[in-house]
Order: structure tokens, then C-alpha cells, then sequence
């Protein structure tokens, strides 16, 4: 069975720039669920998509969304990217709510701002 | 909401001893517990994992503790080896899925 893909490997940008990032997950997820790790540093959750919608935020500022599409991949948007947003994002998937199933992780995106 | 603490932030062993790395919850509701270990520059994966109906699990060389009432579940290392060097990560989770909730991680250094 194919693993949690995400796209691009490695991001560089430019602070102010937008960021995209792209997560498919294991076939028959439906759970996404997206995580910063900056350098170093432990796994600070940010968002987690579950049969399309948006079930939770972390604590994180307006300009980092996402949405979950049909198919449940997933896309995370980073706007007005600042310095400090330089970090290995690293989205998830799980069989879905109420299945306390383990997440299974990508092997993440690395952004860069500069 | 869950809160998970992770003790201790690093460790280190002599090779063939054993590692102990404890977390404690706050959300008496969290019923799935699992562990997961992030070797330098890649993923996070699952090494083993705990449901609160269970007191004990093992798998080779690791096993988790759970006890419910005092909220902490621990995970031992027996026998260690240099490949078992690597930052881990406790995690709990409520009933229905909501978000897994990790702690800091801890960072394990086995010396050869």
C-alpha cells in the first residue's frame, strides 16, 4: 500500500510570498492532518481535515489554511509567509473519527523563507 | 483540552541498558496512546501503540505502561542498541479522533 505523499520535498520563498503545500493520503483515510516542525523542535499541530471539513485548528494565525478535497488529499496555504515560518511541515493521515487509529505520517515538505 | 507532558527532553544510555521515557495527560477521556520514534531527517512512525483498556503491551525489546488513574503512560527501551538513538514522541488522544495531542519529544542517545 502506498504511504501519506507530499509534494513539493523542498519549498524556497520569499517572505510575503504564498505557499502551497500538497498531501495525498493512504488510500481509505479519510482523516488529514497537518503539523509544523521547526528545526530541532517537537510537532506543533495546525490543522486536521476529516470527511472534507475542517474539524480543528491549531494555534496558529489566520494566514495558514487548508482544505480537504473529494478524494480527501489535502492542501495547506501559508500566506504572507514570514521568516519564522521556515520549518518541515508534515501532514498525516488516519482511518477517520472515532476509530482511534494511528496517524501515519509523510515524509514532509521542507519551506524555506527567505 | 489534552495536554501532554513528556519527561525526560533527552536521555542517554550506554549501549545495552535500558530507557524509560514517561508522559502524563490531562484528559481523562483520551483512550489510544501511541509512540512514535523520529530518527534525524525522517518521519515520524509508529513504533507501538496502547488502548486505555489495556494495562501493558509489549513488542520485542519495547513496551508501554498505562495507568489510567494516575494519567501516565511510559515506554521502555530494553537491551538498547546505537539504531535505537532517535527523538520520540508520546501522544494521546480522546475518543472519536479528535486531534492527536503530542508531546515535546524526547531525544534518545544510545553511546556505543
Amino acid at each position: 500500500e502506498a504511504g501519506v505523499t507530499q509534494s513539493p520535498t523542498h519549498l524556497i520563498k520569499t517572505r510575503g510570498q504564498q505557499a502551497t503545500l500538497r498531501c495525498s493520503p493512504i488510500s481509505g483515510h479519510t482523516s488529514v492532518y497537518w503539523y509544523q516542525q521547526a528545526l530541532g523542535l517537537g510537532l506543533q499541530f495546525l490543522l486536521w481535515y476529516d470527511e472534507g471539513e475542517e474539524r480543528n485548528r491549531g494555534n496558529f494565525p489566520p494566514r495558514f489554511s487548508g482544505r480537504q478535497f473529494p478524494n480527501y488529499s489535502s492542501e495547506l496555504n501559508v500566506n504572507a509567509l514570514e521568516l519564522e515560518d521556515s520549518a518541515l511541515y508534515l501532514c498525516a493521515s488516519s482511518r477517520g473519527r472515532g476509530e482511534n487509529s494511528p496517524l501515519h505520517f509523510g515524509n514532509g515538505t521542507r519551506l524555506t523563507v527567505t | 483540552g489534552e495536554n501532554v507532558e513528556q519527561h525526560p527532553s533527552t536521555l542517554s544510555v550506554q549501549e545495552g541498558d535500558s530507557a524509560v521515557i514517561k508522559c502524563t495527560y490531562s484528559d481523562s477521556a483520551s483512550n489510544y496512546f501511541p509512540w512514535y520514534k523520529q530518527e534525524l531527517g525522517k518521519r515520524p512512525q509508529l513504533i507501538i501503540d496502547i488502548r486505555s483498556n489495556v494495562g501493558e503491551k509489549k513488542d520485542q525489546r519495547i513496551a508501554v505502561t498505562l495507568n489510567k488513574t494516575a494519567k501516565h503512560f511510559s515506554l521502555h527501551i530494553t537491551e538498547t542498541q546505537p539504531e535505537d538513538s532517535a527523538v520520540y514522541f508520546c501522544a494521546a488522544t480522546p475518543p472519536y479522533g479528535q486531534n492527536f495531542v503530542f508531546g515535546p519529544g524526547t531525544r534518545l542517545s544510545v553511546l556505543p
